[in-house]
């Protein structure tokens, strides 16, 4: 089945503690993104990736990290999470770009205290 | 600053009726729009998109239209059903670059 997964669905942590969220893809594409959801902002993209090792910031980048080593995963990164990062995670990936279809994952709540 | 704007946070139908759903943007650089649906804990759903040379894509009961000059593009749902019912996101993209509105809550009555 052709999906999109997100590691850990649920999250919560204190400030300054690192932490990973994972999203794996099956379906071979090239492009990948993350953004987060808050409300009566909506979706508002974090990073993306064309392909491996090519990472480009989105619109809200400050306090994240990404790598693509391989093109199945893309990681999303907090260093040292502060509690206005404490949001609704989507991680999702299409075809070539960010016109075609984008297949999201199921999203990571995550909460920092 | 938000390139995309939906300025209806929700919009209440009748079941048969048409459902209009707004979206508005401001970066003239965007060359393709799409539609995503969602519902309660779950991830959106790509449901129609439109590319900027067009001004109509229709896709059974779904039509979007793009009116470039006015940066304006509409979603319609005809005839709406209860399980249409979740919220809309407008997104507007070019290349790799990704923006979404902030989401329409369409809410069909049987």
């Amino acid at each position: 089945e052709a999906q999109v997964t997100q590691n850990p669905r649920y999250l919560i942590t204190v400030t300054g503690k690192k932490l990973t969220v994972t999203c794996s893809q099956n379906m071979n594409h090239e492009y990948m993104s993350w953004y987060r959801q808050d409300p009566g902002l909506g979706l508002r993209q974090i990073y993306y990736s064309m392909n491996v090792e090519v990472t480009d910031k989105g619109d809200v980048p400050e306090g994240y990290k990404v790598s693509r080593k391989e093109k199945r995963n893309f990681p999303l990164i907090l260093e040292s999470p502060s509690p206005n990062q404490t949001s609704l995670y989507f991680c999702a990936s299409s075809y070539g770009s960010a016109k075609n279809i984008q297949y999201f994952g199921a999203g990571t709540r995550l909460s920092v205290l | 600053d938000q390139q995309v704007k939906q300025n209806s946070p929700s919009l209440s139908v009748q079941e048969g009726r048409i459902s209009i759903l707004n979206c508005d943007y401001t970066n003239s650089m965007f060359d393709y729009f799409l539609w995503y649906k969602k519902y309660p804990a779950e991830g959106p759903t790509f449901l129609i998109s439109i590319s900027s040379i067009k001004d109509k894509n229709e896709d059974g009961r779904f039509t979007v239209f793009l009116n470039k000059s006015a940066k304006h593009l509409s979603l319609h749902i005809v005839p709406s059903q209860p399980g249409d019912s979740a919220v809309y996101f407008c997104a507007a993209s070019v290349w790799g670059d990704m923006r979404f509105g902030a989401g329409t809550r369409l809410t069909v009555k049987p």
